[in-house]
């Protein structure tokens, strides 16, 4: 079936610097990426849509400037936290949908550890 | 505003026994609905979906029942093990848009 692959699976980083994590679709196209977020036994809330070529949508309340999302090619998107906060430690997941009404696929996550 | 309402929180149940969650939503234009198990420190993983055509939907162990006039879903575990332990999520969407989740239900089968 169809793959999403994200990395890294888990990171630990000083305040104030950025992470990059990346996700990648393996045997399909993927010209939409949903990225999440998620607190321990909390639900996933959306931060942003992004789309293969433009620019990302993100949701009410996610900062812009603090999680640049990229998404240059049909099988790569990047979320980069900058200036990382120990408040911004937390599960990051990212999702495609698999077109033709077949669903979504999920990345494996990562756990960001600000410290 | 959560879209879509799912209950209960947790639930605790015997090996061999059912579980059952529930979901509620409001939004008719939904179209997909998935329910999505999820194990600590992973990503959350399809178990089955539905599409608002079919009332039922059965994959093994798992069963979706869907009533669109009452806007509601749920899943039905049967036969619960010990490996079903987990957090499950139900979730609507509107032509592979963005979907809205649950808030979830921890399981936990005892053995």
């Amino acid at each position: 079936g169809a793959v999403v692959s994200q990395h890294p699976s888990w990171v630990i980083c000083k305040s104030g610097t950025s992470v990059k994590i990346e996700c990648r679709s393996l045997d399909f196209q993927a010209t939409t990426m949903f990225w999440y977020r998620q607190f321990p036994k909390q639900s996933l809330m959306l931060m942003a849509t992004s789309n293969e070529g433009s620019k990302a949508t993100y949701e009410q309340g996610v900062e812009k400037d603090k999680f640049l999302i990229n998404h240059a090619s049909l099988t790569l998107s990047t979320l980069t936290v900058t200036s990382a906060h120990p408040e911004d430690s937390s599960f990051y997941i990212c999702s495609a949908p698999q077109g033709d009404t077949r669903g979504y696929t999920f990345g494996s996550g990562t756990r960001l550890t600000v410290v | 505003q959560q879209q879509v309402k799912q209950s209960p929180q947790s639930l605790i149940v015997q090996k061999g026994g059912i579980s059952i969650i529930n979901c509620a939503y409001e939004n008719t234009a939904f179209d997909y609905f998935p329910w999505y198990q999820q194990f600590p420190g992973k990503g959350p993983a399809l178990l089955i979906a539905i599409r608002p055509d079919v009332s039922e939907k059965k994959e093994g162990r798992f069963t979706i029942s869907f009533n669109k006039s009452a806007k509601q879903f749920s899943l039905h575990i049967m036969d619960s093990q010990p490996g079903d332990s987990a957090t499950y999520f139900c979730a609507a969407s509107i032509r592979d848009y963005k979907l809205s989740f649950g808030a979830g239900t921890t399981v936990t089968v005892r053995a």
